[in-house]
């Protein structure tokens, strides 16, 4: 089942906030962000696990909420760097143990100076 | 350093012909991955393995083959039956296998073009 995530794309001035949110229509046991540039490797950036609300550190942070299934990803104060295409993946948890990782389509995130 | 190495990074392929693609960890990781990524696309699962000498379907397994003989290595075969090979295909690993919550780590990936 794969997840959702919203928006599909948003271009950011250097400094704005953004929030990226992947949603599932199952149980969650996982939620996995990743950042990838153009042509380069998916980058981890946090995961977060059923029972664990919120991760990340001041500029970069995340949060998992069980009852609706769903997490949302926060980047505050963005830099040039954070330019890329943010991936959520997520396992879901059902009676006879937890499912395979699924990735969403990705957010395209673009920074201008 | 410990990584994923995958080889070569750009590959082209004629009709009708296989190409292997090369996949090495030295993370000392029991879990690994094939997955292909389209332009603008997520990434979906070819093959994974958790365990040397098995493995297991992905969502879009038909037209590939893989073999798991050492742990370090999970080569990935492109066959002349994968109507639509033009993509860029990565390799990953974890620790353990998936459904466990486990980080997934990728490698730098390896672009497939039929020409």
């Amino acid at each position: 089942q794969q997840p959702v995530q919203s928006p599909q794309a948003v271009i950011l001035r250097e400094g704005e906030d953004a929030v990226i949110n992947c949603s599932s229509s199952k149980a969650l046991y996982s939620v996995h962000w990743y950042r990838q540039k153009h042509g380069e490797a998916p980058v981890f950036l946090m995961i977060l696990l059923k029972g664990g609300e919120q991760k990340g550190h001041e500029k970069i942070s995340a949060s998992f909420n069980e009852k609706k299934q769903q997490s949302s990803l926060y980047l505050t104060a963005s830099q040039l760097s954070y330019s890329g295409t943010y991936f959520c993946g997520t396992e879901i948890s059902t009676n006879f143990g937890n499912e395979k990782l699924t990735f969403g389509t990705g957010t395209r995130l673009t920074i201008i100076p | 350093d410990g990584g994923i190495t995958q080889s070569p990074k750009y590959l082209f392929r004629k009709e009708g012909q296989n190409v292997t693609l090369s996949c090495e960890q030295n993370l000392n990781h029991d879990a690994m991955y094939w997955y292909r990524q389209d332009p603008g696309q997520g990434l979906r699962l070819i093959y994974y393995s958790q365990i040397v000498n098995d493995f297991q379907k992905g969502d879009i397994a038909e037209g590939y083959s893989v073999s798991r003989e050492k742990k370090e290595s999970f080569p990935l075969t492109v066959t002349s039956a994968q109507k639509n090979p033009t993509a860029f295909y990565l390799c990953a690993s974890s620790i353990y296998g998936q459904g466990s919550g486990n980080t997934i780590y990728f490698g730098e990936g390896s672009w497939l073009t039929v020409v």
